[in-house]
């Protein structure tokens, strides 16, 4: 059974940061592109980034202007995003996806993340 | 950037009955490679989002078949022939083919009249 977990979330400070962490099983992590997608509350889903199974190549949503990094560490099966300079805005539950043929099979639960003052 | 266009926004719906959301996209989804990478997902409250259905048609693993979706170019439906209770939520269709950008639609609340 695919399981998809993340963790990290929690209240920070505008301009502070946070990493999120996604701990994958229950399949071969680093043969799947892996993505972030947050939902602000009450709202839509927005894409945040991506990245393929050997982490050489990365994207990212053009609204997030090089603040936040993703990056996986497949010996250990987690998916990460670094996000610095963190604003209001983001303020959002952050979910990891897995993808396979072009579409997001497996979602985690999310993780909050409150930017605050 | 394409822009993906839902509606309605809600639609209450009788239990039993059929329904049917729109999705429309500002650009032709079809990829160089010749498919269409335009899914749908379902997102019950208070939950994460479930892929429903994968390349306009395809029905993903565990998706009871009174889900259907098609559609092509830039016009695409998702249908639930039957409504049920449990089918309560937020449809959101998205589209890959811009890739490596991802795009969803705003969403419909599907509720029960």
């Amino acid at each position: 059974e695919v399981q998809l977990v993340e963790s990290g979330g929690g209240l920070v400070q505008p301009g502070g940061s946070l990493r999120l962490s996604c701990a994958a099983s229950g399949f071969i992590f680093s043969s799947y592109a892996m993505n972030w997608v947050r939902q602000a509350p009450g709202k839509g889903l927005e894409w945040v980034s991506g990245i393929s199974g050997s982490g050489d190549n990365t994207y990212y949503a053009d609204s997030l202007k090089g603040r936040f990094t993703i990056s996986r560490d497949n010996s250990e099966n987690t998916l990460y995003l670094q996000m610095n300079s963190l604003r209001a805005e983001d303020t959002a539950v952050y979910y990891c996806a897995r993808r396979s043929n072009s579409a997001f099979v497996d979602w985690g639960q999310g993780t909050l993340v409150t930017v605050s003052s | 950037d394409i822009v993906m266009t839902q509606t309605p926004l809600s639609s209450p719906v009788t239990l039993g009955q059929p329904a049917s959301i729109s999705c429309r996209s500002s650009q032709s989804l079809v990829h160089s490679d010749g498919n269409t990478y335009l899914s749908w997902l379902q997102q019950r409250p208070g939950q994460p989002p479930r892929l429903l259905i994968y390349k306009i048609s395809n029905r993903f693993s565990g998706v009871p078949d009174r889900f259907s979706g098609g559609g092509a170019g830039t016009d695409f439906t998702l249908k639930i022939s039957r409504v049920e209770a449990e089918d309560v939520g937020v449809y959101y269709c998205m589209e890959a083919t811009q890739f490596p950008r991802i795009t969803f639609g705003q969403g419909t609340r599907l509720e029960i009249k």
